[in-house]
């Protein structure tokens, strides 16, 4: 099955500069690749997403970007702010037979502490 | 919050008990998920439906079983916990446009199994 490496698991930044997030995938079937931000105590939410046949989205502060020949993505995040301090995952989805449905396998986090 | 709610929030149960967790949606979303979090492990897939009485096994479905009898519910039952399946477990549901791909998190449930 699908193998998602999420690096790395913690990281630490100053308020206003850049965070980076990396994910490898293992299966050159996946096509969908999202990120969600959880909050502490709280559920996923879906931050930012990019399928296969795109190789950048931006999204104001937020940009993910996907090389499918080196099975890697990335999630980028300018001028951070406190707020940002969550933990985050990365996801590879594989359509399942048949149908319409995907399942996701997800990264294992990385805790990104955003200092005033 | 994409209409999903879960049952119980929070539970405490001994080892040996059976124990089932629901998951209600108001969105008419087709797929629904279960998955389980615990630290250093991200979110796993426990199993999966894709319509009423259709359902699929995820990554960790041994001491799980689910069943779906209606669109709006989905529900996951622990057959006789263990102390092991302490976690924080997470419903999410997709596919309202009849493709799955952006999956959403209800508020998730605390068990802990003594």
């Amino acid at each position: 099955g699908e193998n998602v490496e999420q690096h790395p698991s913690t990281l630490s930044v100053q308020e206003g500069d850049s965070a980076v997030i990396k994910c490898t995938y293992s299966d050159s079937a996946s096509n969908y690749f999202p990120w969600y931000k959880q909050e502490l105590g709280k559920r996923p939410q879906l931050i930012i997403d990019i399928r296969s046949n795109v190789g950048e989205k931006k999204d104001q502060r937020i940009a993910v970007t996907l090389n499918k020949t080196a099975k890697h993505f990335s999630l980028h995040i300018t001028e951070t702010q406190p707020e940002d301090s969550a933990v985050y995952f990365c996801a590879a989805s594989i359509r399942t037979s048949g149908g319409s449905n995907y399942k996701l396998t997800f990264g294992k986090g990385t805790l990104l502490t955003v200092n005033p | 919050d994409a209409g999903i709610t879960q049952s119980p929030r929070h539970k405490v149960t001994e080892t040996g008990t059976p124990v089932t967790l629901r998951c209600h949606q108001t969105e008419n979303h087709r797929y629904m998920y279960w998955y389980r979090q615990d630290p250093g492990h991200g979110l796993r897939l426990i199993h999966y439906s894709y319509g009423v009485k259709d359902t699929d096994k995820g990554e960790v479905s041994d001491g799980y079983s689910v069943s779906r009898s209606k669109t709006e519910d989905f529900l996951l039952t622990l057959e006789s916990a263990t102390s092991s399946q302490t976690s924080v477990y997470f419903c999410a549901i997709s596919g309202r446009g009849g493709w799955g791909e952006t999956q959403y998190f209800g508020p998730g449930t605390r068990l802990l199994v003594l």
